[in-house]
């Protein structure tokens, strides 16, 4: 299994800011997933980050906006960038098993509010 | 369009109730079916895995059954307690589709 924590947990930020949110892991792995799931809403991918190259990002998402580092094999960040109430939704780092088990393993996610 | 499908949206049960979750999918290619849940304010658990050849799977009290036929799931829960209540997510890979879960409350 793996063990995933994300800061911050929550916050609320103003119209325009940005906002980084990091994701710690437990075990190296090779790729890591951020999801964003908007209010009463399943996931949605935003991206995938492997390290050393740049994130791939799914459609509707860009790297402007959603900008990801990945310096290592246990660390991830994601940036919401000029954020708009839009952006208000719980933002999940996730990381697949080691293994032939198919397990996927989300971190706890965080909650933002933009007003 | 790769589609995952679950019903019902929300769902509210008594305390030691069974209830069965549906889910259909048209997600191709298939790799595996995958039940979660999900805890208010946290990130998703998972509770089953099922592969093309697997028709049951039980963790618990939940049991999950894959018909890849027909291309249906279902997670049935028995023996419901309090700390059921959450949302179930049916995920179909291929790549990984997320269907809109159910909301699941079960009442004293």
């Amino acid at each position: 299994s793996a063990v995933i924590s994300q800061k911050p947990s929550r916050d609320i930020c103003q119209r325009g800011t940005s906002l980084t949110i990091q994701c710690q892991v437990d075990s190296q792995v090779t790729m890591m997933f951020w999801y964003r799931q908007q209010p009463g809403q399943s996931l949605t991918l935003i991206a995938t980050a492997n390290q050393g190259s740049e994130a791939t990002y799914e459609s509707g998402f860009v790297i402007d906006k959603f900008p990801i580092s990945r310096p290592n094999l246990t660390f991830s960040t994601l940036t919401v960038s000029n954020m708009s109430p839009e952006d208000s939704s719980i933002y999940l780092c996730s990381v697949d098993g080691t293994g032939n088990n198919n397990e996927q393993f989300f971190g706890p996610g965080t909650r933002l509010t933009v007003l | 369009k790769n589609q995952v499908e679950q019903s019902p949206q929300s769902l509210i049960i008594l305390e030691g109730k069974n209830c069965t979750l549906q889910c259909n999918y048209t997600v191709s290619p298939f790799s595996n079916l995958r039940w979660y849940k999900q805890d208010t304010g946290r990130g998703p658990v998972s509770l089953t895995i099922m592969t093309f050849s697997e028709n049951t799977k039980s963790n618990g009290r939940y049991t999950a059954t894959l018909d890849a036929d027909t291309k249906q799931s279902s997670l049935h829960i028995t023996a419901s307690q309090l700390s059921d209540s959450a949302s179930y997510i049916c995920v179909v890979s291929g790549k990984s589709t997320f269907g809109d879960g159910t909301t699941l409350t079960v009442k004293p």
